[in-house]
Order: structure tokens, then sequence, then C-alpha cells
């Protein structure tokens, strides 16, 4: 099946700094989502985004399919912005329609 | 337009004892999927659900687990006769159809 690797596994940050995570994957893809799991556990959607980019406040995404990456920018940091960052794709055939592969995720961390 | 909804937030079951697990997907959305988060192996995909159909129940273990979304009420994924390994958080997620999942809050189970 299709293989998503996140990069960094743990970032620390003092708050007002700005980051970029990474979501590399093994094939082509559908679907592509950013979620922010915050330190409740909630699932929280970030980004709907198989392809371009796309801003929301200070979030922001880009994947390049045809390079099989996607890329999501936190700037001025908050603390609440800590909590664990998960991509997940949703691969093209071969029994991966539908189903969500996850990262392991990125561990943020935004010290006041 | 309420999100999807779970319940219980938190159910503690005895080893050996059934445990139920509902979600109610968003209105309008007919798909439903359960994943499930183990502390060591993150989000994995379990079952792909549609009205009265199951799609693809690839990640779903053989044994114990079953899972139904019937045509009136909310899909239940059931646990029979749980052990401490089922201890994980149960995400559920729904679509209109093969687009952006949005995920319900989990269920936390413990097994003692």
């Amino acid at each position: 099946g299709i293989q998503v690797e996140q990069s960094p596994p743990d970032l620390i940050l003092q708050e007002g700094a700005n980051s970029t995570l990474r979501c590399n994957f093994s094939d082509s893809v559908n679907n592509l989502q950013w979620f922010h799991q915050n330190p409740w556990g909630q699932l929280i959607n970030l980004f709907y985004i198989p392809s371009g980019t796309k801003q929301n406040g200070r979030l922001s995404a880009t994947t390049v399919a045809t390079e099989r990456y996607s890329l999501l920018y936190i700037s001025s940091s908050q603390t609440t912005d800590s909590g664990v960052y998960f991509c997940a794709v949703e691969g093209r055939g071969g029994g991966s329609n539908y189903k969500l592969t996850f990262g392991k995720g990125t561990l943020l961390t935004v010290n006041p | 337009n309420a999100g999807v909804m779970q319940n219980p937030r938190h159910l503690v079951r005895r080893r050996g004892q059934e445990a139920r697990l509902r979600c109610s997907p968003m209105k309008g959305h007919s798909h439903v999927y359960w994943y499930r988060q183990l502390p060591e192996e993150g989000l994995k995909f379990m079952v792909y659900l549609q009205k009265e159909n199951i799609i693809d129940e690839s990640g779903m273990p053989k044994e114990r687990f079953s899972a139904e979304f019937p045509k009136e009420g909310p899909s239940i994924l059931r646990i029979q006769q749980v052990v401490r390994g089922d201890s994980a958080a149960y995400f559920c997620a729904s679509s209109p159809g093969s687009q952006e999942q949005y995920f319900g809050p989990g269920t936390r189970l413990t097994v003692t």
C-alpha cells in the first residue's frame, strides 16, 4: 500500500516563530488532508489539498502531486498550535481507494 | 450543521465484555469510516461503510470486531470479548462521497 512519511517527527518553537512541516508519499493520490490533533485528542481538519496551494489564516499548505509531497506552513506560531499534525492520503486504486493512510505525525510544541 | 457525533466519548470495559461504539455522520453524508489509534501504531483504517453495506473491511481484525451502518440510525462498531490490546481511541469519519473526510471526537476505550 501507499506509504506516508512526515518530517520532522518533533519540533519545538518559541511563540511567534514560523515552521514548515513536510509530508512525502510513495504513490499517486486522489486526496490529501492535513489534520491537527489537539491535546484533548480531537482531530481537526486543516486542509483538503490533493494539489495546489491553500491558505487559512496563519496556516497554508501546498501539494505538489507530481513530486509526491505536501508542505504545511505555520506562521507566527501560538501556544494553541501545539499538538500533533498529521498528513493523510487516499491512494489511487490497488485497494487504496477511500481509506486514508496516515503518516506518523509531527509533534509540535510551541513555548510561550 | 452538526459535525460527526460519536458516543460514548469514554468507555471502560472489563476483559471479556462487549463494547459498542456509535457514530452519527454529518447530515448529508452517506459514507462512514472507522479508524483506530493505538499508542505505538498511529491512526489506522479499519472499515468503510455506506448505508447497509460494508465496502471495505480490510483493516478490521477478523475476529471479535464487526461494523454496521443500518438504513436508519448510527453506524455501530462492535467489539466482542474485549482484551487489553483493544484499548485505543476509535475515530469515526464521514464524507459525502470520495472527498474530504470529517472526523468525530473519538471514543476512548479502556479495557481493564
